[in-house]
Formats: structure tokens, C-alpha cells, sequence
């Protein structure tokens, strides 16, 4: 069974600062690899996706990496901002051949984030 | 705009009183699911469906229904809740077969049994 881990659970960096999020996960037979944004109370926002064939995506100020042989993922966050403050999850979905349960999405526990003006 | 809706955003409700949350998606998408968010158990995923009439359980469906008679549509039916499934609750979708698998998710439904 698939397992996602996030380190650190809480994270809390000065503004300004770049700042890397850690996403480990057991079964390196995934499709891909979706990082989110959840801010308190509301819906999950899609910032990266990387396919299995993928080792990077980057969308303006964010950076995601992914090395499906070690089981990992780092999403780098660049001169983090006030308004970055949110919990950011990650989450891998199995591959078309993995019986029952093809192409499940199986999310990590998350990483809080706070930027301290 | 291309948007998963869902209805209703809260809801506070009696043991054992029948409940539907619905969801619609705008996006022609096959693949429809629904998740429960717990404090530090994360999200788990309840049910999903691969296309019409297409369903199967995910990790945690003992007392929850869902029935995809039309595409854009996944309503997720509690028939006798119980307190244990006071939740926050979140629609999601994805196109699939040879499209990204990109998930989508609604903007959750917040519900309280007592």
C-alpha cells in the first residue's frame, strides 16, 4: 500500500526566505505527482503536477522536483511571501497497472506553512 | 469557468437522518471521487468513479453511497449517519485515460452530526 510522508509537519520562515517542502513516498510505480495548496477551511488548489516521465515543473515562484527512483519530491518556494501561509500537501496517483485501486490518489499528511512578515 | 460545485457547503444534521451531498463537474471529466479530511488523518478517499455507472470503494466506504447515472454528476448519499462521520467533505475530478490526471477538487462541505 502506498504510503505519502511530508517532513516537516509545521514549517515557519522570516519573508523573503526560500524554503524547501520534502514529500517521500513508498512505491515508486506511480503516474504522478500533484503538489497542493489548502488554506484553513477551503478547497485544495492545484500548483504543480509532474508526470512519471517528469523530473521538474515550475510555475512562477515555485519549483517542484521529482525523483521516482528514491520515492521523492521537493517543492522549492522562492522569496516566500505573507501570503504563501497555507498547508501544502502532496499527493502521488498510482499507476494504470497496480490491480484494485488504479490510479488512486493517495495524499501525504501535509506541511503548514507560515511567513512571518 | 471550469469549476467541480458542490452542495451544500455546511450542513448540521441528526443521527440517522438521510443526507445527500451532491457534486457536478463542467469539465467532461471521467473520473469523479470523494474524500473525507480528518484532523491528523489527512484525506481519505471514500469512493471513485472511473465513468458512468462505473464505481468502486476507496479506503474508507462503510456507510456512504454514491451513484454516477450521468457524467458531470457524483452524489455522495449517507443513509443513516452517525456522528463518526462528522467530516470535511471534497469532490474531486480528472480526466483520464489519456488526458493529464490532473485533480480538480470542490470547494468542500463541512458537516456535523450530532
Amino acid at each position: 500500500k502506498q504510503e505519502v510522508t511530508q517532513i516537516p509537519a509545521a514549517l515557519s520562515v522570516p519573508e523573503g526566505e526560500n524554503l524547501v517542502l520534502n514529500c517521500s513516498f513508498t512505491d515508486s510505480a506511480i503516474y504522478n505527482l500533484q503538489w497542493f495548496r489548502q488554506d484553513p477551511g477551503k478547497g485544495l488548489t492545484s500548483l504543480l503536477l509532474i508526470q512519471s516521465s517528469q523530473r521538474e515543473q515550475t510555475s512562477g515562484r515555485l519549483n517542484a522536483s521529482l525523483d521516482k527512483s528514491s520515492g521523492r519530491s521537493t517543492l522549492y518556494i522562492a522569496a516566500s511571501q505573507p501570503g504563501d501561509s497555507a498547508t501544502y500537501l502532496c499527493a502521488v496517483r498510482r499507476g494504470p497497472h497496480s490491480g484494485a485501486g488504479s490510479y488512486q490518489l493517495t495524499f501525504g499528511k501535509g506541511t503548514k506553512l507560515s511567513v512571518i512578515p | 469557468e471550469a469549476q467541480v460545485t458542490q452542495n451544500p457547503r455546511y450542513l448540521i444534521t441528526v443521527t440517522g437522518k438521510k443526507l445527500t451531498v451532491t457534486c457536478s463537474q463542467n469539465m467532461n471529466h471521467e473520473y469523479m471521487s470523494w474524500y473525507r479530511q480528518d484532523p491528523g488523518l489527512g484525506l481519505r478517499q471514500i469512493y471513485y468513479s472511473m465513468n458512468v455507472e462505473v464505481t468502486d470503494k476507496g479506503d474508507v466506504p462503510e456507510g456512504y453511497k454514491v451513484s454516477r447515472k450521468e457524467k458531470r454528476n457524483f452524489p455522495l448519499i449517507l443513509e443513516s449517519p452517525s456522528p463518526n462521520q462528522t467530516s470535511l467533505y471534497f469532490c474531486a475530478s480528472s480526466l483520464s485515460g489519456t488526458g493529464t490526471w490532473e485533480q480538480y477538487f470542490g470547494p468542500g462541505t463541512r458537516l456535523t452530526v450530532t
